[in-house]
C-alpha cells in the first residue's frame, strides 16, 4: 500500500526559473491539498483539487502559482519564476473524501531551494 | 479570523506524562487533528476528534471541548523518540487544515 508520492523530494532552482512539483495520491484517494511549510513557520494551506477541479484555492499566491489535478496523473504545483521567498517545504496530502471523518495524509514533501 | 494556538515548545521526562494544548477560534469546525512531524519529515496522523470528549489510541489521547475551543493532546510513558513536533489542526467547513504553529516537544533522559 504506497502512501502518498512526491517528487522530486529536493529541488534547487535559481530565480527566475519555473518549479513543478508533482504529487500522487495514495491508492483511492480523489481528493488532494498542498500546504506550505516555511523555515521556523506552521503548515499553511495553499489549494484543494479533485480530479480536474480546484475546489479551493484560497492559500494560492494570486501570481506564478497554479496547480491542477488532471484526470490521469499525478498533481502538479507549478511555481513560475520563482524567488527567494519561495524556499519552503511543499507537502501534498490526500484524502478518500473532502469532508466527514476522512483524514488527510501527507506525503514527504518537495523541499524547494532558491538560490 | 482564524486563529490556532500552541505552545511553542515544551520538555518532558523520558517516562513521564505530557499535555500539548491547543485553543482555536475559527469560522468553520469540522473536526480537529493531531499531527506529529519530526524535523525534516511528514506529519504522521496521530488522532482526530469531532465529539466533544476523549479519544484514547494506545499511549496517545486526545480531547476536545467545543463550547470552549479547546482541544489537548496527552501522551504518557514518553519515550525518547516522541521527541518531535505536535500539530494542531482545525478542519474548515471546506475540508482544508488550519494549523497552528506546532508544539516543539523535547524528551530528556
Amino acid at each position: 500500500n504506497a502512501g502518498v508520492m512526491q517528487n522530486p523530494r529536493h529541488l534547487v532552482r535559481r530565480r527566475g526559473q519555473e518549479a513543478r512539483l508533482r504529487c500522487s495520491p495514495m491508492k483511492g484517494h480523489s481528493h488532494v491539498y498542498w500546504y506550505r511549510q516555511l523555515p521556523e513557520e506552521g503548515l499553511k494551506f495553499m489549494v484543494y483539487l479533485q480530479k480536474e477541479n480546484i475546489i479551493d484555492e484560497s492559500g494560492m499566491p494570486k501570481e506564478r502559482f497554479s496547480a491542477e489535478f488532471p484526470k490521469e496523473g499525478p498533481s502538479i504545483l507549478r511555481i513560475q519564476q520563482v524567488v527567494r521567498g519561495d524556499s519552503a517545504a511543499y507537502f501534498c496530502a490526500s484524502s478518500r473524501a473532502g469532508v466527514g471523518t476522512d483524514t488527510q495524509y501527507f506525503g514527504p514533501g518537495t523541499r524547494l531551494t532558491v538560490l | 479570523g482564524q486563529n490556532i494556538d500552541q505552545p511553542t515548545e515544551m520538555t518532558a521526562t523520558e517516562g513521564a506524562i505530557v499535555q500539548i494544548n491547543c485553543t482555536y477560534q475559527t469560522s468553520g469546525f469540522n473536526g480537529l487533528f493531531w499531527y506529529q512531524q519530526h524535523a525534516g519529515e511528514a506529519p504522521t496522523f496521530l488522532s482526530y476528534n469531532v465529539l466533544d470528549g476523549l479519544e484514547e489510541k494506545g499511549r496517545f489521547s486526545s480531547f476536545l471541548s467545543r463550547s470552549k475551543g479547546y482541544s489537548y493532546l496527552l501522551l504518557k510513558e514518553l519515550q525518547m523518540k516522541d521527541s518531535a513536533s505536535y500539530l494542531c489542526a482545525v478542519r474548515s467547513n471546506t475540508g482544508k487544515l488550519i494549523f497552528g504553529q506546532g508544539t516543539t516537544l523535547q524528551v530528556k533522559p
